[in-house]
């Protein structure tokens, strides 16, 4: 199983600054696909933002936006002008782009956003 | 367009007790997968399916089993309910293994074993 790393399980940020999120993984594979999921209270897991290993170009989403460094294996998710609906847990996940492509999760960040 | 459906949302299960969780998808997704989501630790793949009649086993099988019939069901078995198996769960399904889509997950199902 690849290793999906989460270095801060809390993090906060006033509401309309930028947040950014940390994420490390570990691979020995050229190809492969990393994304941002979202858990609000609800349970619901909701997609992000994603990024295809092979594009150098960082991947962005509105007030979503993704660090890339393929050689450091780093993928960190900046959360512009953040607001109050931004407070969840965030998952960050890499799947293969062979074999059965299961999607492996760190462990976490809860953020909390401050009015 | 339901997406993925998973019954129940919440149980309450005594040790020993068998159970199913229920997952459903009626977008013709060929893959679909179940997770477990403890505190600390993320979501663990229990059990994945990469078509009917295909199963294959994740990072935390034991104590779990599956069958894929259908495309469109895939139930996921306690046979032997224990405390360490009070959780989340979450199935989720997508599209081929080999295009580059997004996993659609359902809303979950809480487990509680006592």
């Amino acid at each position: 199983a690849q290793t999906v790393t989460q270095s801060q399980p809390e993090m906060s940020v006033q509401e309309a600054e930028t947040v950014t999120l940390s994420c490390t993984y570990d691979t020995s594979e050229s190809d492969y696909y990393l994304f941002w999921y979202k858990q609000p209270p609800s349970r619901q897991m909701i997609l992000v933002i994603r990024q295809e290993a092979y594009k150098q170009q960082n991947a962005t989403e509105n007030r979503f936006s993704v660090n890339f460094q393929k050689a450091a294996k780093s993928f960190s998710l900046k959360i512009s002008d953040s607001q109050l609906g931004d407070a969840a847990m965030y998952f960050c996940a890499y799947r293969s782009a062979s074999g059965a492509n299961n999607l492996f999760f760190g462990t976490g960040t809860r953020l909390t956003v401050i009015p | 367009n339901a997406g993925v459906t998973q019954t129940p949302k919440f149980q309450v299960l005594k040790t020993g007790q068998s159970m199913t969780l229920q997952c459903a998808q009626d977008m013709n997704h060929e893959y679909m997968s179940w997770y477990r989501q403890d505190p600390g630790m993320g979501l663990r793949l229990i059990h994945y399916s990469v078509g009917a009649g295909i199963t294959d086993q994740g990072e935390v099988p034991n104590g779990y089993n599956v069958s894929r019939s259908t495309t469109e069901d895939f139930p996921l078995r306690l046979l032997s309910a224990a405390p360490s198996q009070t959780s989340v769960y979450f199935c989720a399904s997508r599209r081929p293994v080999s295009l580059n889509t997004e996993a659609f997950f359902g809303q979950g199902t809480r487990l509680t074993v006592v």
